[in-house]
């Protein structure tokens, strides 16, 4: 069974905080992406990556960074957590090349106080 | 970053009613695709089209990828309660896996018992 996991499911963290959201996949995939959600907007990329110590930003990266020191591992950074960053974050990996299926994590859903 | 047109924003149906679904765009897209996501999860793909005209179903849902390119609609036939949840279309302007998605807003499918 596929499968994308985050190391949370809540996060509560204060403003100017450093905050790090990890991701982990188990199939192998070389693209992992980091995408926000929130109400009325949709899913909007922040990070990707195409394969180990590769980054490539999104459509939002503006307050973030990212690391992929390991295939199976993609973390998103929030260097100084601020109010407008709470978001639920998913992640999410595919194979690289053709093909579509796109697997996501459950999401973190972060509050910055 | 570019987003997609997704309306309506919110469904409220009852049991057994068909819901219809669409997503529009500024550019020609030359991939669609639909997510569902449940309560508490990731997004999972349920459609992907490649093709202007095409019509594809997977049961009861049905997608079409709209003859201008530039849009795609999502019909769900006979709803269940566990239809209940969040409808996304994602788009790309190529035919190759490797370039990223762009998210609709998202539909919200509420079932009334």
């Amino acid at each position: 069974d596929v499968k994308v996991t985050q190391s949370s499911r809540y996060l509560v963290k204060r403003t100017g905080e450093k905050v790090f959201l990890e991701c982990v996949q188990d199939m192998d995939h070389e693209n992992m992406f980091w995408y926000r959600q929130d109400p009325g907007l949709g899913l909007r990329l922040i990070y990707f990556s195409y394969d180990v110590k590769m980054k490539e930003k999104g459509d939002i990266p503006e307050g973030y960074s990212v690391s992929r020191e390991k295939k199976e591992r993609f973390s998103l950074i929030l260097e100084s957590a601020s109010t407008n960053q709470t978001s639920m974050y998913l992640c999410a990996s595919r194979r690289g090349g053709a093909g579509e299926t796109q697997y996501f994590g459950p999401g973190t859903r972060l509050l910055v106080l | 970053g570019q987003q997609l047109n997704q309306s309506p924003q919110s469904m409220f149906i009852q049991e057994g009613e068909d819901v219809s679904m669409n997503c529009t765009s500024s550019s020609i897209f030359n991939t669609w695709l639909w997510y569902k996501q449940e309560p508490g999860e990731g997004p999972v793909l349920l459609i992907a089209l490649y093709k202007a005209g095409e019509l594809t179903s997977n049961g009861r849902l049905t997608a079409q990828f709209g003859i201008t390119r530039k849009d795609s609609f999502l019909n769900i036939s006979a709803s269940i309660p566990s239809d209940v949840g969040i409808y996304f279309c994602a788009g790309r302007e190529s035919n190759f896996g490797n370039e990223k998605l762009t998210f609709g807003t998202g539909t919200r499918l509420t079932i009334i018992p």
